[in-house]
């Protein structure tokens, strides 16, 4: 597998319901990161989750990291029509004065009302 | 504040030709990217540029050029368009920080969906 691959690539729900994305990476990370695509759209950036961090919370968005597991998910709450989208995580690995930003191919995520 | 955007938004090249695409920021980001989207193979990137005046090759560098003459400005050129580079393109920014990547949230641009035939 690549670093940062998300798990399934395609999930469909009925709104009000819950969804759950999972990202696995294989190296060690900074932190990692959530984005969402609107169908032709650019990405929107989500939710940044530090190593040193277990879970953040935005709005209905719960993020949850396990470094030892080197994995992550995405949940979404009481979805709606709206939060149909395709989602990244984006694994960074800082070394030196560098380091990468590697997107995952993606969750596509269809909510019917 | 528009944030990043993007011209042209479509463009159909032929084989051969040259073209530039234009990103501009107003959110006097320092960092800004260049990446281009296929299917199954995520998002991907080409130059990045973590200062007026400086420029770095990505993962894909081959066929392009670019060039960030203004901080606000990056442009991405392309000198003789191969079907190869039929794609979306999406230019990014952030703030600088420790690493040149991911220290903080990158802000996309809407795209450019440029077919080659």
């Amino acid at each position: 597998s690549q670093q940062g691959e998300e798990d399934p690539q395609a999930l469909s729900i009925q709104e009000g319901e819950n969804a759950t994305m999972n990202c696995s990476y294989k190296t060690s990370i900074n932190n990692l990161q959530w984005y969402r695509q609107n169908s032709g759209r650019g990405l929107v950036h989500l939710i940044l989750i530090r190593s040193n961090e277990r879970e953040k919370h935005s709005g209905r968005l719960r993020v949850t990291l396990d470094t030892s597991k080197k994995s992550s998910s995405l949940l979404i709450t009481a979805s709606r029509a709206a939060d149909t989208a395709s989602y990244f995580c984006a694994t960074c690995m800082i070394y030196n004065q560098g380091g990468k930003l590697i997107f995952g191919q993606g969750t596509e995520l269809s909510v019917k009302p | 504040n528009a944030g990043v955007t993007q011209t042209p938004k479509f463009r159909v090249l032929k084989t051969g030709q040259s073209m530039t695409l234009l990103c501009a920021q107003d959110m006097n980001h320092e960092y800004m990217y260049w990446y281009r989207q296929d299917p199954g193979m995520g998002l991907r990137l080409i130059h990045y540029s973590v200062g007026e005046g400086t420029t770095a090759k990505g993962e894909v560098p081959d066929g392009y050029n670019v060039s960030r003459l203004k901080k606000q400005n990056f442009l991405l050129g392309l000198e003789s368009a191969a079907p190869s580079q039929t794609s979306v393109y999406f230019c990014a920014s952030s703030r600088s920080g420790r690493a040149t990547f991911g220290s903080y949230e990158q802000y996309f641009g809407p795209g450019t969906r440029l077919t080659v035939t």
